[in-house]
């Protein structure tokens, strides 16, 4: 069974760095075709896609925040990181962590985390 | 990068068809054969429910249909029921190597 968990700070300073973890089961990130993705959702609004790398460590940003963005994996431990720096109270969202295995659904997410809230405010 | 256009609305009533539209550019949802549709429930994680403009998910229904003309795509949903009531947002891979989002729509079943 696939699994992702998202885990990280509930709450937020403005201009504070945002450090979420994703840990996943069922899959590796090792394999061909595979990869792990951010997206957020405001309350109330649409997804928004934030970033995603894959198996071979390649990585792609929103074109809109890839200055303060940063993700990267580390397959031993069958984690994804992202970093986002200067964070803002619009920035208040649910962070989703989510897989997309291009040898099944390409470009597409199969699975999804829960998703974690954070808040951003002073 | 704008996000993909959709309708905010539709309402449809038990038993007829919808069609929910995605618009969006030559860059994306017209470049693209990656376009996907997910339907989401208040305070759930969306699901897949179409992906690669037109494919199903094994153990989505046969009710859902994907399409796409030139950089519009759309999501049929037909025989509605009460239970398909809920968001569905589009998305698409671009040209620059980035993923989409359209901004959802809320179905309602009269």
């Amino acid at each position: 069974q696939v699994t992702l968990r998202e885990s990280g700070p509930a709450l937020l300073k403005p201009t504070q760095t945002l450090t979420l973890t994703c840990t996943f089961s069922g899959f590796s990130l090792n394999t061909t075709g595979m990869c792990v993705s951010w997206i957020r959702q405001p309350p109330g609004k649409a997804l928004e896609w934030l970033a995603l790398v894959d198996w071979d460590d390649d990585k792609y940003y929103s074109t809109s925040l890839e200055t303060r963005l940063t993700i990267s994996k580390d397959t031993s431990k069958n984690q994804v990181v992202l970093k986002m720096t200067n964070m803002d109270p619009i920035d208040t969202a649910t962070y989703y962590c989510a897989r997309i295995f291009h040898a099944s659904v390409t470009y597409g997410v199969d699975v999804w985390g829960q998703g974690t809230t954070v808040t951003v405010a002073s | 990068q704008s996000a993909l256009t959709q309708p905010a609305s539709v309402s449809g009533s038990p038993g007829q068809s919808i069609t929910i539209s995605c618009t969006g550019t030559s860059s994306d949802v017209g470049g693209s054969d990656y376009v996907s549709w997910y339907q989401q429930f208040p305070g759930k994680a969306p699901k897949l429910i179409i992906f690669e403009v037109s494919s199903r998910p094994s153990g989505v229904s046969h009710r859902f249909s994907g399409s796409k003309s030139a950089n519009t795509a759309s999501l049929t949903i037909s025989g509605l029921q009460t239970d398909d009531e809920a968001d569905y947002i589009c998305s698409s891979y671009t040209s620059i190597n980035t993923i989409l989002f359209g901004g959802g729509t809320k179905l309602t079943v009269l």
